[in-house]
């Protein structure tokens, strides 16, 4: 079983600041990392996939890092807003089955 | 509306009895997965299909299975269904090659089945 952990579990902040989260996951096998953003009562909505070592994702105020060889990968948004209230979920990929393994989530709530 | 469709919306069916789940990819997507969402537990992978053939497989149980037809839109059938099963039942498509690894995966609005 493998493990894909996300830290915090929750946070709260206030509209304008700004916050990362973390997902952990094996260091070897690594093939993709996915992240996602879910709203409540909504479907997931893809954010980035991460495949290299190394790798910066950026969308408007929202970016990510990934490390592979310590196996750790930080989502951050830069000023917060309550629009960015969701769950956000990394999904590690692995090479032996190209099977998904999804984190239990960071729900951010953004209080105005 | 990622352009992933799924029927039906809901489901209320009977323990022991059998549904099927449809999904229509994106158009031009050739890859098709399927997830379940159940209360106690995450978002579980549980089988990718890509152009018609099994790519790879997750946690699926042997009563589930899927299929994915030449028009590209994949159905997954629940049988001998267990009160467990009470899931949120999500399908996503993307592009689609030989490992789908670096693609974005766009999802449907999801199937909510309850089994009393």
């Amino acid at each position: 079983i493998l493990n894909v952990e996300q830290s915090p579990q929750s946070l709260h902040v206030q509209e304008g600041d700004s916050t990362n989260f973390t997902c952990s996951f094996p260091s070897s096998n690594f093939y993709a990392l996915h992240w996602y953003r879910w709203e409540t009562a909504k479907s997931p909505e893809a954010l980035f996939v991460m495949t290299l070592n190394g790798d910066e994702k950026k969308k408007g105020r929202i970016s990510a890092t990934l490390n592979t060889k310590e196996g750790y990968s930080y989502l951050y948004i830069k000023g917060s807003q309550p629009e960015d209230s969701a769950t956000y979920l990394c999904a590690f990929v692995d090479t032996n089955a190209g099977k998904s393994t999804f984190g239990d989530g960071t729900t951010l709530t953004v209080k105005p | 509306d990622s352009g992933v469709t799924q029927t039906p919306k809901h489901l209320i069916t009977a323990t022991g009895q059998r549904v099927t789940l449809r999904c229509s990819p994106r158009s031009g997507d050739l890859s098709v997965y399927w997830y379940q969402q159940s209360l106690d537990q995450g978002l579980q992978f549980l089988i990718q299909y890509y152009n018609g053939e099994e790519r790879a497989k997750g946690n699926i149980l042997e009563r589930f299975s899927a299929q994915q037809f030449p028009d590209l839109h994949s159905e997954l059938n629940l049988s001998s269904l267990e009160l467990g099963d009470s899931a949120l039942y999500f399908c996503a498509s993307s592009v689609g090659s030989s490992r789908s690894r670096g693609e974005t995966q766009y999802f449907g609005p999801g199937t909510r089945l309850l089994v009393l």
